[in-house]
Parts: structure tokens; sequence; C-alpha cells
């Protein structure tokens, strides 16, 4: 079982500024990655899948990179809106499996 | 607009049976392509993927607790259906389903609000 691993556990941001999460995959899941939104008592948000590719109606200070078993998701210049925890979730074929990260609790400085 | 929406108990007792229904909208789950998965989120920790079900019937489970889950669909109603065996008050959580679309990327782009079941005696 892929293991998905995010950090830090807690990031420290004052709105304006960039912040940069981190997700590693324990092995290889090509692109098949995505990036999830939560503020407190709402369902999970899709920004990002595919590592890179923004969802529908996502602004752009949100993007995702890498590949293989290092991503990251830069929020460019943080809004009081963006203050949440911030998931990673990748897909395996074999055996086929959803994993999610632990989480990132983005909070402000 | 795609529209998901959990359904269910909210307090069950150890060993009982859960059964979870997602009614949906703005899809069909006979378009090919088209999946709805299950995660679940106990309070303050992480999201947790359980089941997924295609257009074409096929399923996939967590592996690690594919022998007391069982997802099924019925086209006709828009519903979905999650039954969780023998639950533990470890199972407390909100349970939430998601739409999905088969592409090279998997993932879950429309969810629901999410139900809170809560395993006690």
């Amino acid at each position: 079982e892929i293991v998905m691993t995010q950090s830090p556990a807690t990031l420290s941001v004052s709105p304006g500024e960039r912040a940069t999460l981190s997700c590693r995959a324990s092995q290889s899941v090509s692109s098949n990655l995505a990036w999830y939104q939560q503020k407190p008592g709402q369902a999970p948000r899709l920004l990002i899948y595919g590592a890179s590719t923004r969802a529908t109606g996502i602004p752009a200070r949100f993007s995702g990179s890498g590949s293989g078993t290092e991503f990251t998701l830069t929020i460019s210049s943080l809004q009081s809106e963006d203050f949440a925890v911030y998931y990673c979730q990748q897909y395996n074929n074999w055996p086929p499996a959803y994993t999610f990260g632990q989480g990132t609790k983005l909070e402000i400085k | 607009q795609i529209t998901l929406k959990e359904s269910g108990p909210t307090l069950v007792k150890p060993t009982q049976t859960l059964t979870l229904t997602c009614t949906f909208s703005g899809f069909s789950l006979s378009t090919s392509g088209v999946g709805v998965g299950w995660i679940r989120q106990p309070p303050g920790k992480a999201l947790e993927w359980l089941a997924l079900i295609y257009w074409n019937d096929d399923k996939r489970y967590s592996p690690s607790l594919k022998s007391r889950l069982t997802i099924t669909k019925d086209t006709s109603k828009n519903q979905v259906v999650l039954t969780m065996t023998n639950m533990d008050p470890v199972d407390t959580a909100t349970y939430y389903c998601a739409h999905s679309t088969v592409t090279r990327f998997n993932y879950f782009d429309y969810w629901g609000q999410g139900t809170l079941v809560t395993v006690s005696s």
C-alpha cells in the first residue's frame, strides 16, 4: 500500500505571502496526484488533479507541481479564505486504491 | 449541476451493520466513465477512502476494510449504497460520498456534505 506523507503538519503564514506544502509518496504514483482544501465543517474541495491541473473555478494563485514521489502545492499570495487544511491524494492501479495524506493545516501567522 | 447527499443512521451500536445511501443528481451512473466513491473522516483526523463503484458495476475497495464493505448502485434511483459490517467505536466518522470520472487521473471532483455516524452502545 502506498503511504502519502505531508509536510509540515502545520504551516503558519501571513496573508499575502507564499505558502508551499509538500506531499511525498512511498513509491511512484506518476502524476496521479490530487490536492483538496477542507475548511471546518465543510466537505473537501478539489483544487488540483493530475499533479498540476487546476480544477474548475480554482484561482490561479493555486498551483501544483511534481511527479513520481515528490509533489508540491503552492499558494502564491495567501488570501484570508485560503486558511484551511490541505490533503493530497493518490491513486494506485494495483492493488487499486486511493490514499490520502494526513493533511497540512495552513494557519494565519 | 452535480449534487450528492448522504443519508443513514446517525447512531449505530457496536457489531451492527451500517447502511448509508448516497443520492445524487446532475449525472447518471450509467454514463461511461462515471464513478461514485465513499470516503470517511474521524473527528479531527484525516480522510480515508473506503470504496468506489463505476458505471459498469466494477467495484473497488480499501484493502484494509474490504472484508467489511459492500458497495452497490441503483441507477434508476440515482443512488449508491455502502454497507459496513461489524461496526466499532473507531468507525465513528463523517462519511462522504463523492463523484469521480474515469480519466487518465483518478480524483473526486464533487462531494456530498457528509453525514456523521457515531458508534456507541
